[in-house]
């Protein structure tokens, strides 16, 4: 089963409104992580947002919440009030407590296209 | 955020060459370094992750041999693609950690694109 599921291949937004990228994940682990990372077109990945399984607040950063449903397991980016330079491929990633060395599994990917 | 960097940020060789990527963290000392390698429109893949002074730990079906990673020090990890093939074409990233905890956030290097002709 996959781990990270990004349902939405592409999503488009136009400047100025908010957008809801999802996440949906699966874990037997009671903690873990969730992140956020957006790849631009040059390629880095830059990273965005973190959530702890054990966090009862949604985090925020700027523009950027995280919607954590636990009883879900899902973690959707919302990003409020786009901008063109948004417009990216975004990755939902998790790290799982019990997985050595901390390694991330990532989603598919969602591109997101803001339009002026 | 930390800076990791990598070099070189593209590379064309030809088919049995060897190539070696450096991933520097350069404002920490990482704990642990991971090799992702990724094909267009898809997601990132895990191919190992190293911790410094010890053997590097491999992903299911990622050849050892082919891809050799050195891990010399707390701020160098590099990755040697031996023989390169085009089929190995494609672009590796880099990535670091501090600490060993799960609220740890990876931080990634720019990214080299390896086009094997």
């Amino acid at each position: 089963a996959q781990k990270i599921t990004q349902t939405q291949p592409g999503m488009f937004v136009q400047e100025k409104e908010a957008v809801t990228l999802d996440c949906t994940y699966d874990t037997s682990d009671q903690s873990y992580g969730l992140f956020w990372y957006k790849q631009p077109s040059s390629g880095e990945m830059i990273f965005l947002i973190y959530q702890g399984s054990y966090d009862e607040q949604n985090a925020t950063e700027g523009r950027y919440s995280l919607n954590f449903q636990k009883a879900r397991k899902s973690a959707n980016l919302v990003i409020s009030a786009s901008q063109l330079g948004d417009s990216a491929m975004y990755f939902c990633a998790m790290r799982e407590g019990r997985s050595g060395f901390q390694k991330l599994v990532f989603g598919t990917g969602t591109r997101l296209l803001v339009s002026p | 955020g930390a800076v990791v960097s990598q070099h070189p940020s593209w590379v064309i060789c030809k088919s049995g060459t060897s190539v070696k990527i450096e991933c520097r963290s350069l404002d920490f000392q990482a704990t642990t370094m991971f090799w992702y390698r990724q094909f267009p429109k898809q997601s990132l893949m895990l191919m190992a992750t190293s911790n410094e002074g010890s053997k590097a730990t491999y992903e299911q079906g990622v050849e050892k041999d082919k891809f050799l990673i050195n891990h010399a020090s707390l701020t160098l990890s590099t990755l040697t693609v031996t023989s390169a093939h085009p089929e190995d074409s494609s672009f590796y990233i880099c990535s670091a950690i501090l600490g060993g905890a799960i609220t740890d956030t990876q931080y990634f290097g720019p990214g080299t694109r390896l086009t094997v002709l």
